[in-house]
């Protein structure tokens, strides 16, 4: 079975672009997650849907971030525009509700 | 609010030593407890739960016992490799709450 899986692995772009992080659930999980890991701040947890439903934002930092779920498979993360302070690896994580969680392989975003 | 703490790391280890990573938690109600494990360049995944105090999570050879009196789940095994070498994190999450709150992260390097 596939796992959860994000595209890009890896970004690099320059200060005031956008980005734009995409993420698959594995088939059958209704809740998505999407994290952000630095070293300074360690795992945050940026913002968690539903059922397609974004429950809990608070997590987003400014609202330079958005985040979507077009359908029940596939989220988004979006920056823009983007600023050195949000370099950091970028990870979404699917489950059943009040399951355990299942990551991806992280998305390494470097803004010049 | 809810918290956890684990030990600072890096813990280095030299092979078929014995490990400890002590990890503490502050929470309301009755969470269940996990350790998860992120190999380098991967997302983390589950290495092994507790949902109720004095169950004892196991997987790989790893263990934890869920102790409520101490407010604790301490991740231990008998005899490390050097492919256990990773970051663990600590966590909880507790029932009927969809966040999962993770600790610091504590990296082990284990040396042959």
């Amino acid at each position: 079975d596939a796992g959860v899986i994000q595209s890009p692995r890896h970004e690099v772009t320059e200060m005031g672009q956008e980005v734009t992080l995409r993420c698959k659930l594995i088939s059958g999980h209704n809740s998505l997650f999407w994290y952000r890991q630095t070293m300074m701040r360690g795992l945050e947890l940026l913002i968690y849907f539903n059922n397609n439903v974004p429950i809990d934002d608070s997590g987003m930092p400014e609202d330079r971030f958005s985040a979507k779920m077009p359908n029940a498979s596939f989220s988004t993360l979006k920056i823009q525009p983007s600023e050195p302070r949000d370099s950091a690896v970028y990870f979404c994580a699917s489950s059943l509700t009040g399951g355990e969680l299942f990551f991806g392989e992280g998305s390494r975003l470097t803004v010049l | 609010g809810d918290s956890v703490t684990q030990m600072e790391g890096p813990v280095t280890l030299s092979e078929e030593a014995f490990l400890t990573i002590n990890c503490t938690y502050t929470a309301t109600g009755y969470p269940s407890l996990f350790w998860y494990v992120q190999y380098p360049g991967e997302g983390l995944q589950l290495l092994l739960k507790a949902t109720k105090a004095d169950d004892k999570g196991s997987n790989k050879g790893f263990e934890a016992t869920y102790r409520k009196e101490t407010t604790s789940f301490h991740l231990e095994k008998g005899s490390v490799q050097v492919s256990d070498s990773a970051v663990y994190f600590c966590a909880l999450k507790n029932t009927g709450g969809f966040k999962t709150i993770f600790g610091a992260g504590t990296r082990l390097f284990v040396k042959a």
